[in-house]
C-alpha cells in the first residue's frame, strides 16, 4: 500500500521551456502533498507543501512563479517548472500523505524526476 | 528552528555483520516524531522505520531497530546481518508535533561489501 507514482522519471528539454511533472497516490487519498530539490550528494530540499484545492506554500527562497504548483485533486499534483534554465536541473521529487501529514500519517516518496535543461 | 546531524557521511560494513548509523537533533519541544528514510541508488525514497517521542519502546522492524535516546536527542540506527540490499543513502528525519514537514539530515552513505 501506500504507492506514489511519479511522471516522468526523466526529462531533458531545451532552456525556456515549461516541464511538468506529476505526482499521483495511487491507493490513498492524499490530502498533503510536498516537493523537494535534491542536489547531487545532497540531501532533500523542501520546496513548498500543497494541500488538496488550496494554494500551495512555499519555503523561504523558492520562487512561486518558477515553480508553479496544482494539487487539483485528492490523487494528483503537479509541478510546472516555467522557463526552465540550466540552474534548474536537479531531481525532484515529490511525497504525499494522507489524513494530514502528522507522524502518524508517514509521508510517502515518488520515485523522482531527473530534470536537465539544456 | 529544529536541526539534524547526521556526522558520518560514509560508512560500510560487511556483509552480514552490524552497523550503526549516528543521528543527533535539536529541538525544545516535547511532542514529535522522527525517521529514517532509505535512498538507494535507484533514488527512490523508502522509510526504513519511525519512532513517536513519546514512546519509551525503541521501534524495531525486523533487522532495523533504533536506539532513541530521548534526553541526549540521539536517534541511531541499527542494522543487523547487512544485506548488500542495504546499500544507500540513509536520511535522519524530524517532525515536530503539529507540523506537516520533515527536517532532514544530510544523510549516510553505507556501503555493504560482499
Amino acid at each position: 500500500g501506500a504507492v506514489v507514482s511519479q511522471h516522468p522519471s526523466w526529462v531533458i528539454c531545451k532552456s525556456g521551456t515549461s516541464v511538468k511533472i506529476e505526482c499521483r497516490s495511487l491507493d490513498f487519498q492524499a490530502t498533503t502533498m510536498f516537493w523537494y530539490r535534491q542536489f547531487p550528494k545532497q540531501s532533500l530540499m523542501l520546496m513548498a507543501t500543497s494541500n488538496e484545492g488550496s494554494k500551495a506554500t512555499y519555503e523561504q527562497g523558492v520562487e512561486k512563479d518558477k515553480f508553479l504548483i496544482n494539487h487539483a485533486s485528492l490523487t494528483l499534483s503537479t509541478l510546472t517548472v516555467t522557463s526552465a534554465h540550466p540552474e534548474d536541473s536537479s531531481f525532484y521529487i515529490c511525497s504525499a500523505s494522507g489524513l494530514g501529514a502528522w507522524g502518524n500519517q508517514p509521508q510517502h516518496f515518488g520515485d523522482g524526476t531527473r530534470l536537465s535543461i539544456l | 528552528a529544529q536541526t539534524v546531524t547526521q556526522s558520518q557521511p560514509e560508512m560500510s560494513v560487511q556483509e552480514a555483520e552490524t552497523v550503526t548509523l549516528s543521528c543527533t537533533y535539536d529541538t525544545s519541544e516535547n511532542n514529535y516524531y522522527l525517521f529514517w528514510y532509505k535512498q538507494p541508488p535507484s533514488r527512490q525514497m523508502i522509510l526504513v522505520i519511525r519512532q513517536e517521542a513519546y514512546k519509551q519502546q525503541n521501534a524495531t522492524e525486523n533487522r532495523f531497530s533504533v536506539n532513541f535516546q530521548k534526553a541526549a536527542k540521539s536517534f541511531s540506527l541499527k542494522i543487523s546481518d547487512s544485506q548488500l540490499g542495504d546499500t544507500a543513502m540513509y536520511f535522519c528525519a524530524f517532525q515536530q508535533g503539529g507540523s506537516e514537514k520533515l527536517v532532514f539530515g544530510k544523510g549516510t552513505k553505507l556501503t555493504v561489501n560482499p
